[in-house]
């Protein structure tokens, strides 16, 4: 079965300076696609991003941008420029054709004013 | 309204009650899903409905009930709880999920729930 790992827990970066959030998984598939969605202290989780597995350049969405390394299995996501409204929960998550997403443990981001 | 609304936001029952969480979705979606979401647990994928059809229900046990009476609502009918399930129980909705491969979700803010 697929899996999906985020092995910070927690991480904090001061406003306006970059952060970087890692993110694991196991696959035998050659393609799949990869997610990082944001979940904000009381609201909605939204999509940030989004990378395809056949797709060798790496996803960019304004100021939040992955490092795909695809022989490694890993899906960092990096933010630049923080801002306060950056702070939230980010799961990684991974979909492989018709099945369902599945869901790393969590990042717990606060941003420092 | 638009998005993915759920109702109630905070939910306290007692392991006799019984109750239900409401969602509704107003983006034209064909697919729905309830999620569990536990402290320090990746989110848990409970049931899916396509076309008002259950599709999925992974391995949850019968104290949770979906109901999908068509593609705009969804219902998680609880009773007879236990207090390991109290959690944040997240609504989302997706185009049609056959043959779906973009895997973005819309999600609802969530119902609370804590079982004394």
């Amino acid at each position: 079965a697929q899996t999906v790992t985020q092995s910070q827990p927690e991480m904090s970066v001061q406003e306006a300076e970059t952060v970087t959030l890692s993110c694991t998984y196991d696959t035998s598939e050659s393609d799949y696609y990869l997610f990082w969605y944001k979940q904000p202290p009381s609201r909605q989780m939204i999509l940030v991003i989004r990378q395809e597995a056949y797709k060798q350049q790496n996803a960019t969405e304004n100021r939040f941008s992955v490092n795909f390394q695809k022989a490694a299995k890993s899906f960092s996501l990096k933010i630049s420029d923080s801002q306060l409204g950056d702070a939230a929960m980010y799961f990684c998550a991974y979909k492989q054709g018709a099945q369902k997403l599945v869901f790393g443990q969590g990042t717990r981001l606060t941003i420092n004013p | 309204e638009t998005g993915v609304t759920q109702t109630p936001r905070h939910l306290v029952m007692g392991m006799t009650n019984k109750k239900s969480l409401k969602c509704e979705q107003h983006l034209g979606h064909n697919a729905m899903y309830w999620y569990k979401q536990s402290a320090k647990k990746p989110l848990e994928l409970m049931f899916v409905y396509n076309f008002k059809e259950q599709t999925e229900n992974n391995s949850v046990p019968s104290r949770f009930s979906p109901e999908c009476p068509n593609s705009s609502h969804l219902f998680l009918h609880l009773h007879t709880l236990q207090p390991e399930d109290s959690a944040l129980y997240l609504c989302a909705s997706s185009q049609a999920e056959a043959g779906s491969h973009t895997g973005e979700l819309f999600f609802g803010e969530g119902s609370r729930l804590t079982v004394l």
